[in-house]
């Protein structure tokens, strides 16, 4: 089946670090990959996707590499800033020529990052 | 351009009474789907919508949910007979037709049952 298996936090970083979400998952076929952000009282917000292996997904400062070798999309940001404490979801699509229904969005638990200055 | 409205944004609810949440996608957006997410879990899908049409219904407990998506009119998740398990947020996301992986996200209704 298709599942993602998320780096649990909370995560605690100082303005300026560098950050590392890892973030694997379990499809047949060709899953589209996604890194979803929900700020506090917020719905979700798509931050970036990756559709096909070696892709990189950027956005912010944040980038993704869709790693179908590792089965991995992990998401990083060289520099962190206050304003990126959020919530941090990844999240895949199933591809449709397996049989799935398009649409469908499996997460995983979320990551809560906090910067402090 | 307003994006997904959803409400009410926080809903009370005693046991056994009924929760009907609302979900109004973007303007030009025709696929609906609904997600819940517990306390300290990610989202959970429960199902997919066009217009008139259940497209997904495989994340739905069989009892007492139920949702539509009328021709007029924005979609309604249906919760009969709430139980403190219920509690949850519920998010609604819309897409274009063309773009089923492409979803905006409303701001959720927190379902709080007492």
């Amino acid at each position: 089946g298709n599942s993602v298996t998320q780096m649990e936090g909370p995560v605690t970083l100082s303005e300026e670090a560098f950050l590392t979400i890892n973030c694997t998952y379990t499809a047949t076929g060709y899953p589209s990959l996604f890194w979803y952000v929900q700020y506090p009282g917020e719905g979700l917000q798509l931050l970036l996707k990756a559709t096909k292996a070696d892709d990189k997904g950027s956005n912010k400062g944040f980038e993704a590499t869709y790693r179908k070798e590792t089965t991995s999309f992990h998401l990083e940001k060289g520099s962190v800033q206050v304003s990126d404490s959020a919530v941090y979801f990844c999240a895949l699509s199933a591809s449709a020529d397996r049989g799935s229904t398009l649409g469908r969005l499996y997460f995983g638990r979320g990551t809560q990052l906090t910067v402090w200055p | 351009n307003a994006g997904v409205m959803q409400n009410p944004r926080h809903l009370v609810r005693r046991r056994g009474q009924e929760a009907r949440l609302r979900c109004s996608p973007m303007k030009g957006h025709s696929h609906v789907y609904w997600y819940r997410q517990l306390p300290e879990e990610g989202l959970k899908f429960m199902v997919y919508l066009q217009k008139e049409n259940i497209i997904d219904e495989s994340g739905m407990p069989k009892e007492r949910f139920s949702a539509e998506f009328p021709k007029e009119g924005p979609s309604i998740l249906r919760i009969q007979q709430v139980v403190r398990g219920d509690s949850a947020a519920y998010f609604c996301a819309s897409s274009s037709q063309g773009a089923p992986n492409e979803q905006y996200f409303g701001p959720g209704t927190r379902l709080t049952v007492t």
